[in-house]
């Protein structure tokens, strides 16, 4: 079945170091895109990127880094300049269904800085 | 500035009570507003997408409707299982076609039998 796949589940970070968050997708999306949340808060977009080799910076990208390779992959760096990076982390993607943008999102991962 | 808004933040009903979920927005242009289930610890499910005023879409005991300043998720008998938080987004037209989603803060809505 084609679906998002984000690893991993859970994740701790400690003071100062980066981590790494995957996004693999097999449903031929072009388009893929990272989301924080937070408890009480909306998704709020930290990178997207529409094609291969290709990204920008969404609403809060300061701390955070990405790469896209592979049209199936769009994994996601924290950085240590990310100073609250406790949260829950979600990825996604899409296809331009005629109208709009349908999206496909992961199951997320949560960060947590021990 | 694209906002979208949801209210109440949490709702509160008894196995049977009907209500709605409202969710009020600003956009340049719409391409589309979008339902999302999320249950805790999970990514959002996806429910309806509505593309102009007075489009309705129905999913058993939800109906979503939208008009050119806000959308209603009404729940109709609502059942324990129905409790998720519900979240509202919109996608801004324009030239730049991105397909990012403005997000809403949730409705958190719990049943009781």
């Amino acid at each position: 079945d084609g679906g998002i796949t984000q690893s991993p589940k859970y994740l701790f970070r400690k003071e100062g170091q980066n981590v790494t968050l995957s996004c693999e997708q097999n449903l031929n999306h072009d388009a893929m895109y990272w989301y924080r949340q937070d408890p009480g808060q909306g998704l709020r977009l930290i990178y997207y990127s529409q094609i291969v080799n290709d990204f920008q910076k969404g609403d809060i990208a300061e701390g955070y880094s990405v790469s896209r390779e592979k049209k199936e992959s769009f994994p996601l760096t924290v950085t240590s300049a990310q100073k609250n990076p406790t949260a829950f982390y979600l990825c996604a993607s899409s296809a331009y269904r005629g109208r709009a943008y349908g999206y496909t999102f992961g199951s997320g991962t949560r960060l947590t800085v021990v | 500035e694209d906002q979208v808004t949801q209210s109440p933040e949490a709702l509160r009903l008894q196995e049977g009570e009907s209500s709605s979920l409202n969710c009020s927005y600003t956009v340049s242009g719409l391409r589309g507003l979008f339902w999302y289930r999320q249950d805790p610890g999970k990514g959002p499910e996806f429910l309806f997408t509505l593309y102009s005023a007075g489009e309705e879409k129905e999913k058993e005991r939800l109906k979503a409707t939208l008009t050119k300043k806000e959308s209603f998720l009404h729940i109709t008998a609502p059942k324990p299982e129905d409790s998720a938080t519900y979240l509202c987004a919109v996608q801004a037209g324009g030239s730049s076609n991105t397909g990012k989603l403005i997000f809403g803060q949730g409705t958190t809505l719990q049943v009781k039998p």
